[in-house]
């Protein structure tokens, strides 16, 4: 069963600065790595994803992927209130049917005005 | 905007109740998913299902049973609740694909006395 750990588990920042979410998974097979983003009293929505070693940037937002240690990590540019959210790690195991994601515990950030 | 909707959102039932939660979507998703989220463990995958008439068990599958009847309906049963299942329940729809994109529902909210 694959195994999804996320640091730190609460993180406040000051508006503008840079965030970084780590996660670490167990499964070398796993495909695409996700993070979604969960404000209070809603789901979470789907924000960015990877699948090669690597980097992939979309707007403030910058994933790094490395397989051989099993870790991927998102960071958060200049850092905004309406970011403050919880953010999970999840990976992606496909097959011919469909993906099942398994999620890491989350981290609750904080971006103080 | 992919649409998923639960019910009920909110659900007070006593030990030993029959507790039925309904998801809707209207993405023409073949995949659904019931995952539920406590403090600590993030969300876990109880059930899934990869088409009409068809369930899979999840990670945690013991205490509930799933129902598939048609493309846009997905249901989790809980057919003896216990308190151990008081938590909050999502329901989510994956694209045909398995990229690992997920659209959640709002939540339901469950209290077992």
């Amino acid at each position: 069963q694959e195994k999804v750990q996320q640091s730190p588990e609460s993180l406040i920042v000051p508006e503008g600065a840079m965030v970084s979410l780590n996660c670490s998974f167990s499964d070398s097979a796993s495909q695409s790595i996700w993070w979604y983003q969960q404000h209070p009293g809603k789901g979470p929505k789907a924000l960015i994803s990877i699948f090669s070693n690597g980097n992939k940037k979309e707007g403030r937002l910058t994933v790094y992927l490395n397989r051989a240690s099993l870790h991927v990590s998102l960071h958060i540019k200049d850092s905004q209130p309406s970011d403050s959210a919880v953010y999970l790690c999840a990976v992606s195991m496909a097959n011919n049917a469909g993906a099942k994601l398994t999620f890491g515990g989350g981290t609750r950030l904080t971006v103080r005005p | 905007e992919a649409a998923v909707t639960q019910s009920p959102r909110n659900k007070v039932a006593v030990t030993g109740g029959k507790v039925t939660l309904s998801c809707n979507q209207t993405n023409n998703h073949n995949n659904m998913y019931w995952y539920r989220q406590d403090t600590g463990h993030g969300l876990r995958l109880i059930h899934y299902s990869y088409g009409a008439g068809s369930t899979e068990k999840g990670d945690i599958p013991d205490g509930y049973k799933a129902s598939r009847p048609s493309q846009e309906n997905f249901s989790l049963i809980l057919e003896l609740a216990t308190p151990s299942q008081t938590s909050v329940y999502f329901c989510a729809s994956g694209d045909n694909w398995g990229t690992g994109q997920l659209y959640f529902g709002e939540g339901s909210k469950l209290t077992v006395l």
